[in-house]
């Protein structure tokens, strides 16, 4: 089976609030992990990415923390907008394979 | 622009038929990947390659071939093509497969094999 995976499909959060989107994954060899946004009938654009010697990295509106402990990734939004709304995946690379989950899509609310 | 191409966009395929989906990139990039995307679904790992002349599998290899000649070009080829290959592949390139900078992804191409 995979060894990244999201815990919800679906997440809905209201305009200007912060979105917090969970992936879980299973390999402990895994030592980079990437976070891609989706639009409809685009191909996935790089968001933000941390290596595993980290726990936090920040973007502009974006940050990304990992749990090594109990294998958990997450990606938070802040103030999210109309122009959030995707499908996102986490990916991780394991020995130069770069290994997709299934992804959660974002409804923003008005 | 500079950035990843994909040729073609759209392509229908018979059954049995062969064909290859072209991949370039013009950012002198090292690595670059295959995958293929099922409607509602993840993206799933093909083909990848670190460097010119390297390839390797990746998670669904089975009836896809590649090369690498060059850093700029990562052609997959369909040998037999089957119903089952119908998707949408996307095609991704960066400097290596462990970040310090952006991967690019292509636009995609839709293929359907009837």
């Amino acid at each position: 089976g995979e060894s990244v995976g999201l815990h919800l499909p679906t997440l809905s959060v209201q305009e200007g609030d912060n979105s917090i989107i969970n992936c879980a994954y299973s390999n402990s060899a895994s030592d980079y992990f990437i976070w891609y946004k989706q639009e409809s009938g685009k191909g996935p654009q790089f968001i933000i990415d941390i290596r595993s010697n980290m726990d936090k990295r920040q973007g502009q509106r974006v940050t990304v923390l990992l749990n090594k402990t109990v294998k958990h990734l997450s990606l938070q939004i802040a103030a999210t907008q109309p122009g959030d709304s995707a499908v996102y995946f986490c990916a991780e690379n394991i020995d130069d394979k770069i290994i997709f989950g299934k992804g959660t899509r974002l409804h923003i609310l008005p | 622009n500079a950035g990843v191409t994909q040729t073609p966009k759209f392509q229908v395929l018979k059954t049995g038929q062969s064909m290859t989906l072209q991949c370039a990139q013009d950012m002198n990039h090292e690595y670059m990947s295959w995958y293929r995307q099922d409607p509602g679904m993840g993206l799933r790992l093909i083909h990848y390659s670190v460097g010119a002349g390297i390839t390797d599998q990746g998670e669904v290899p089975n009836g896809y071939n590649v090369s690498r000649s060059t850093t700029e070009d990562f052609p997959l080829r369909l040998l037999s093509a089957a119903p089952s290959q119908t998707s949408v592949y996307f095609c991704a390139s960066s400097y290596t497969s462990t970040g310090g900078t952006e991967a690019f992804f292509g636009q995609g191409t839709r293929l359907t094999v009837v």
